[in-house]
């Protein structure tokens, strides 16, 4: 069973439109991420937050923001959606580090957003 | 260069055949490692960790060569549902504990 949510799993939407892509984890990791992909190819970071209220930039720029107001919501908002911002979104946690050394990240399972 | 390096594949592995691959990373500060698998269109999901010492899961073998700086997967006996992409993960605690994913490797079973 996923602890980690992610809303819609596909979207569909016209150019110009500002669109919320949802993200909930219930395991109260204070670390989460989110990644783009494209088909085949790799993972991008785009977005991470270490807690409440910190946010910072991956390594792949985005034209999108995010919010962590709650610890188990990582929200990410597209003001103006664009044809290039079609792509597969996934969303990310981890509580890091622990008794056994770094734990991996449990990943939600994506929303695929298409801009027309 | 990549921190972490793949062969992209395809590895096309008969049923019942071994297949191993390698992943290169970059920085020798490099902490935890491992293994996740991707199938097309899904999210990763994590198959193991790797451990200094070498470990092991049913079929899956994972080791990690600090000197050189690789860890290799290896499948033994392959499953037609072993067909998916491999990623090599990388952690480094002076980035912030942030995970370095490789490109991944494709491996097709085929009967």
């Amino acid at each position: 069973e996923a602890d980690i949510y992610q809303t819609p799993r596909y979207l569909v939407i016209g150019t110009g439109k500002k669109i919320t892509l949802e993200c909930s984890q219930t395991m109260g990791h204070d670390k989460m991420y989110w990644y783009q992909q494209d088909p085949g190819m790799e993972l991008h970071l785009i977005h991470y937050s270490y807690g409440v209220n910190s946010t910072e930039k991956g390594d792949l720029s985005s034209e999108s923001t995010v919010s962590r107001i709650r610890t188990e919501h990582f929200p990410l908002t597209l003001e103006s959606a664009r044809p290039s911002h079609t792509s597969q979104y996934l969303c990310a946690s981890t509580p890091g580090t622990g008794g056994f050394g770094y734990y991996g990240y449990t990943f939600g399972s994506g929303t695929r957003l298409t801009v027309v | 260069r990549k921190e972490v390096e793949q062969d992209p594949g395809p590895f096309n592995v008969p049923e019942g055949a071994t297949v191993a691959f390698n992943c290169t990373y970059s920085n020798s500060a490099s902490q935890s490692f491992f293994w996740y698998r991707q199938d097309c269109r899904k999210e990763p999901k994590l198959l193991m960790s790797v451990y200094s010492s070498g470990n092991e899961d049913g079929r899956f073998t994972a080791q990690l060569n600090r000197a050189s700086q690789y860890i290799s997967l290896l499948i033994r006996d392959s499953k037609l549902s072993d067909s998916a992409t491999y990623l090599c993960v990388v952690n480094q605690k002076a980035a912030g504990n942030k995970l370095t994913f490789g490109g991944g490797t494709r491996v097709l079973v085929k009967p």
